[in-house]
């Protein structure tokens, strides 16, 4: 069964930096691309990047909103994903999701239960 | 960047009904690139329906996808009480993929 599990949401002022994870299971981590969507309070859902799969090398790629503060990265050996926001703004606070599919050209059949990021003086 | 735009915003309906839920594209999208989510209050979204309209395993056959080009459709045929949530359509036919603004299905 697949699991993802997403921690290290938290208060943060703007500005300030947070780094995500998602505890990937019940996959084959390296064979899958991994991305990251947010959802603001009250709001619909926003992609905000995603990173590929080994056949892929591992391409990352963002959302124009994000571009240049936000980096994903990926631990393979400890079937880890990564969020590192930096320069955070308010209007970056939202729930955030790990999702995961097989490649590009696929939707997210699985998704972790959120993370919450409040960015906040 | 392919916008979507669902409507209506809300739809007030009672258990038994039919619902039917649009999702237009602002630039046309492959059917094999359009799916739809559902999601109910604390919960991450869950899919439904990928390839305009290929149901998601688990998934009754009271949900429908259907369309093509610039316009797609979600129906539920008999609403059931656990039908009532927010559905959000998505393309992933062209990067950014990005989502609808969802349908809220409430319960008149």
């Amino acid at each position: 069964e697949v699991q993802l599990v997403e921690s290290g949401g938290g208060l943060v002022q703007p500005g300030g930096s947070l780094r995500l994870s998602c505890a990937a299971s019940g996959f084959i981590f390296s064979d899958h691309y991994m991305d990251w969507v947010r959802q603001a309070p009250g709001k619909g859902l926003e992609w905000v990047g995603r990173s590929g799969n080994k056949a892929n090398s591992y391409t990352t790629d963002y959302a124009a909103s994000v571009k240049g503060r936000f980096t994903i990265s990926r631990d393979n050996s400890k079937n880890s994903l990564y969020l590192q926001m930096n320069s955070l703004k308010i209007e970056d606070t939202a729930v955030y999701y790990c999702a995961t599919r097989e490649t590009l050209g696929r939707p997210f059949p699985n998704w972790g239960q959120g993370t919450m990021v409040t960015v906040s003086s | 960047e392919i916008v979507l735009t669902q409507s209506p915003g809300t739809l007030s309906l009672s258990p038994g009904e039919r619902a039917t839920l649009s999702c237009r594209a602002s630039q046309s999208v492959s059917s094999t690139y359009l799916a739809w989510y559902q999601q109910k209050p604390g919960q991450a979204p869950s899919l439904l329906i990928y390839a305009s309209s290929t149901r998601a395993t688990g998934i009754p056959d009271r949900f429908t996808g259907s369309g093509s080009g610039t316009d797609f459709t979600l129906t539920i045929s008999r609403l059931e009480p656990e039908d009532f949530a927010v559905y959000y359509c998505q393309q992933y036919d062209s990067s950014p993929q990005t989502f609808g603004q969802g349908t809220k299905v409430e319960i008149k």
